[in-house]
């Protein structure tokens, strides 16, 4: 049974990054493409970005200019970088597997809540 | 980027009962679209791929139909384990988007 588990810092303050990595466990991370994908409290969910295994990537243009994410297959794991945070991107955070054979997210992690405050 | 609309918002209903949900989308996806399922403090499930694949596991009393532009989510007989929020989500372009979700409560 695939697993995934999103750790990070809980706060970061106005005009910081943003840092949080999703460890993929009981599957390999190697042919699916890895997304992020945050829900402000009491908000819909918004789709971030994705990464393949190869390290080819596709963002959402409204976070393009913030947003990095990056894979680590040696360590079956795969990253989110957001810079320039304001309060608008507290959120739960969520990292989720889309299979080859689709566009929909059939695992998701937990997710994260990260507040931005100082 | 496509604009996701769901009604109702919020619907009541009772163990039991034929629950549908319509999601709309502002320009056609063919059967590009998926539904979630989501309770509090839990991440979203998936329920429905590509319009009306039942996801492995998932009750055969959810449903999904609809191409183009317009979709539903039917749930045969309410359970209360289906008391949750319904989330749609298109996945024909890049941005991804998520409709705004059906909440579904006890009458």
């Amino acid at each position: 049974q695939v697993q995934l588990q999103e750790s990070g810092p809980g706060l970061v303050k106005p005009s910081e990054t943003l840092s949080l990595t999703c460890t993929v466990s009981g599957g390999s991370i190697s042919s699916y493409y890895w997304s992020w994908i945050r829900q402000p409290p009491g908000k819909e969910l918004e789709w971030i970005g994705y990464i393949y295994d190869s390290g080819t990537t596709n963002y959402n243009p409204s976070l393009k200019s913030r947003v990095t994410i990056s894979v680590d297959t040696s360590k079956n794991r795969f990253s989110l970088g957001l810079t320039s945070v304001t309060a608008a991107d507290t959120a739960v955070y969520y990292c989720a597997r889309r299979p080859n054979y689709g566009s929909h997210f059939d695992y998701w992690g937990q997710g994260t809540l990260v507040t931005v405050s100082s | 980027d496509i604009q996701m609309t769901q009604s109702p918002s919020s619907l009541s209903a009772s163990v039991g009962d034929r629950v549908t949900i319509t999601c709309r989308t502002s320009q056609s996806i063919s059967n590009f679209l998926n539904w979630y399922q989501q309770k509090p403090g839990k991440a979203p499930q998936l329920l429905i791929y590509a319009a009306f694949s039942l996801q492995s596991g998932v009750p055969s009393r959810f449903s999904g139909d609809g191409s183009g532009t317009d979709f539903t989510l039917t749930i045969s007989s309410l359970q209360p384990e289906d008391f949750a929020t319904y989330y749609c989500q298109q996945s024909y372009s890049i941005p991804f988007t998520f409709g705004p979700g059906t909440k579904v409560h006890v009458k």
